[in-house]
């Protein structure tokens, strides 16, 4: 069964402070997997999507990069304003589009 | 084009009534998705259309709920009889069928069941 799971659930950083957010998958044979933002109340905002083990994805101050088990969403000198639920879903080999999304990390940048 | 919408914002519905949400997609988009997502948890898979077709649905789905897409663009999610573990956001994504797409989302119908 396709699964994703993300860690940790919740982070603190002082403004500046950088980090890395992972998500662990299993899939029966990825096709896809997607960086989401969301904010509190709203819908997931698209961040980037990642295809295959090495390849990287830049914007701003996040870069997603990609193995075979795992991703990390490496936020460098966060501000305040980052601070949102980032969410990681992967797509399997079936040609469906669906997502499977893990928990989601809380993310929380103090000035 | 001004995204995915969903209407309404937020729902309050006594349990055993019915409700239905609308979602109008980007509309070059032919894929439509919908999701459930409960507090502190990831989204979770509904059902999908691409054109009017339903392709797949979850076993989250029960028989209280119905989705259509008529005509292949705008799309609703009726609940019926709705219990209290139906309280959640609602989300609707839309996306091209094929290789290499990303799923855009809509903000989203909260809806309680008090």
């Amino acid at each position: 069964e396709d699964q994703v799971t993300q860690s940790p659930e919740a982070l603190r950083l002082q403004e500046g402070e950088s980090s890395s957010l992972n998500c662990s998958y299993t899939v029966s044979g990825l096709r896809g997997l997607f960086w989401y933002r969301q904010d509190p109340g709203k819908g997931p905002e698209f961040l980037f999507t990642l295809y295959s083990a090495g390849e990287e994805k830049e914007k701003e101050r996040l870069k997603a990069t990609l193995t075979k088990k795992e991703s990390f969403l490496h936020i460098t000198a966060p501000k305040p304003e980052d601070s949102a639920t980032y969410l990681c879903a992967v797509q399997n080999s079936g040609n469906t589009g669906k997502l499977i999304f893990g928990q989601g990390t809380t993310l929380q940048v103090k000035p | 084009d001004t995204g995915v919408s969903q209407d309404p914002r937020h729902k309050i519905t006594k349990r055993g009534q019915n409700v239905t949400f609308r979602c109008d997609p980007i509309s070059e988009h032919n894929r439509l998705y919908w999701y459930r997502q409960t507090l502190g948890q990831g989204p979770e898979f509904l059902t999908y259309f691409q054109n009017e077709a339903q392709l797949e649905k979850s076993r989250l789905l029960s028989d209280r709920f119905s989705a259509e897409r008529p005509k292949g663009s705008f799309s609703t999610l009726e609940i019926q009889r709705t219990e209290q573990g139906d309280s959640a956001m609602y989300l609707c994504a839309s996306s091209w069928a094929g290789l290499n797409t990303e799923a855009f989302f809509g903000q989203g119908t909260r809806l309680t069941v008090v």
